[in-house]
Order: C-alpha cells, then sequence, then structure tokens
C-alpha cells in the first residue's frame, strides 16, 4: 500500500520561508507525478503546483508562482514543497498528493488518488 | 472565486438521492476527466469518482459520476448519514496548465 508520510507542523513569521516534506512509502517518487494542495482555515481545496520527479519538470499555480519551489528527491523517494515570503493567508493545511498511475502511462492530466496526512503550517507575527 | 463552480451547500435525507454540479468550461471539463473528493472534518480527502465516471476499488457504488460538455456531476444515491461531508470536483486545465478545485459542497444529512 502506498503511503506519503509529511512532516510536522510549522510556525513561521511574515516573510519567512517553509520547507515541507513527503515521504513515499511503499513505492517510487520518480514513477509519479508529485502535487501540492493547501486548504485555509474554513476554505477549500487549492492546487498549488506539481513535479515530475524524473526529470524535474514543474507546473505551478498562478497563485504562488514565483514564491514556491516543488522538487523530489529521487534517492530518498521524498518530495518538498518550499514557499517563501510567507504571508498570513499562507497560513493552511498542506497536503502532497500523487496519482498512482505511473509518468510512463500517464500524464500530468490524470488526477491524484492517494494523499499524504497533511501538514499545518501557522504565519504569524 | 474558483475556475470550477459548484453549489457551496446541499442536502438530503437518509435514503434520498442527492445529486451535486460542478461547472466548469472548454479548458477544463469540457476537454478533461472531472475528480470528486470526499473531504470528512479534519482529514485529508478521498477520491470517490475518477476519469469523469469510474469508481476506484473500495468506494461503495451509491456514488457516480458523470460528465456533459463542460459540466459534470456527482450523484449519491441511497444517502446515508456518514456521507455528511465536503465534496469537491477538480479537474485540469489546459489554458492554466494546472489543475483547478471547485470551491467545494457541504453535504449535510437530515
Amino acid at each position: 500500500e502506498v503511503q506519503l508520510v509529511q512532516s510536522g507542523a510549522e510556525v513561521k513569521r511574515p516573510g519567512a520561508t517553509v520547507k515541507i516534506s513527503c515521504k513515499v512509502s511503499g513505492n517510487t517518487v520518480s514513477d509519479h507525478y508529485m502535487h501540492w494542495v493547501r486548504q485555509a482555515p474554513g476554505k477549500g481545496l487549492e492546487w498549488m503546483g506539481l513535479v515530475d520527479p524524473e526529470d524535474g519538470e514543474t507546473k505551478y499555480a498562478e497563485k504562488v508562482r514565483g514564491r514556491v519551489t516543488i522538487t523530489a528527491d529521487t534517492s530518498t523517494d521524498t518530495a518538498y514543497m518550499e514557499l517563501s515570503s510567507l504571508r498570513s493567508d499562507d497560513t493552511a493545511v498542506y497536503y502532497c498528493a500523487m496519482s498512482s498511475c505511473s509518468t510512463s502511462r500517464c500524464s500530468m492530466d490524470i488526477g491524484v488518488d492517494v494523499w499524504g496526512n497533511g501538514t499545518t503550517v501557522i504565519v504569524s507575527s | 472565486q474558483s475556475v470550477l463552480t459548484q453549489p457551496p451547500s446541499a442536502s438530503g435525507t437518509p435514503g434520498q438521492r442527492v445529486t451535486i454540479s460542478c461547472s466548469g468550461s472548454s479548458s477544463n471539463i469540457g476537454n478533461n476527466y472531472v475528480y470528486w473528493y470526499q473531504q470528512l472534518p479534519g482529514t485529508a480527502p478521498k477520491v470517490l469518482i475518477s476519469r469523469s465516471n469510474q469508481r476506484p476499488s473500495g468506494v461503495p457504488d451509491r456514488f457516480s459520476g458523470s460528465k456533459s460538455g463542460a459540466s459534470a456531476s456527482l450523484a449519491i444515491s441511497g444517502l446515508r448519514s456518514e456521507d455528511e461531508a465536503d465534496y469537491y470536483c477538480a479537474s485540469w486545465d489546459d489554458s492554466l496548465s494546472g489543475w483547478v478545485f471547485g470551491g467545494g459542497t457541504k453535504l449535510t444529512v437530515l
């Protein structure tokens, strides 16, 4: 069974940078597009971006482009999401997610079906 | 303002059939698959429908998805109290080169 295990909660000051990890177990990160989705308190889901771990290709949502960097380390089967210049409205639960369909069979327009446990990020002065 | 439009709320009584709509455009739903996710309070989303109308293993057949043009629907039949949750639609958007979500629909079982 594939599992995505995320790093723990973070509290950051405005203007700081946060980096969250997502460890893939039961599968290999290099075979799957890794997505990041966030959810502000009481709000809906917001897609942030994805990475193809095989070649490092990324796609980012316009809202966070320029502040977000999504990477993957194939040696440790771990994906990362780094968000800089944090603001109070970045306070949210951040989820990593992946499609169980491999990149060799499916393109990035195939949706995710495995989700991480979520990481709470609080941005406060 | 979400790219995909869902009603903010829906409700039904146990045993009833409820439908949740998701409206998009030719750049997303009209040309790509739709996914539906269920999110129970305090938990990560769970996929209910993939590729517009396919139920992943383990999802009850009370849940079904359909798509017509640039709109999609999630139907829940034989409504149960445990179906009370938030439901989200999602699709790839060709113009944005990224994924877009609906704003979510809160389903209440009366």
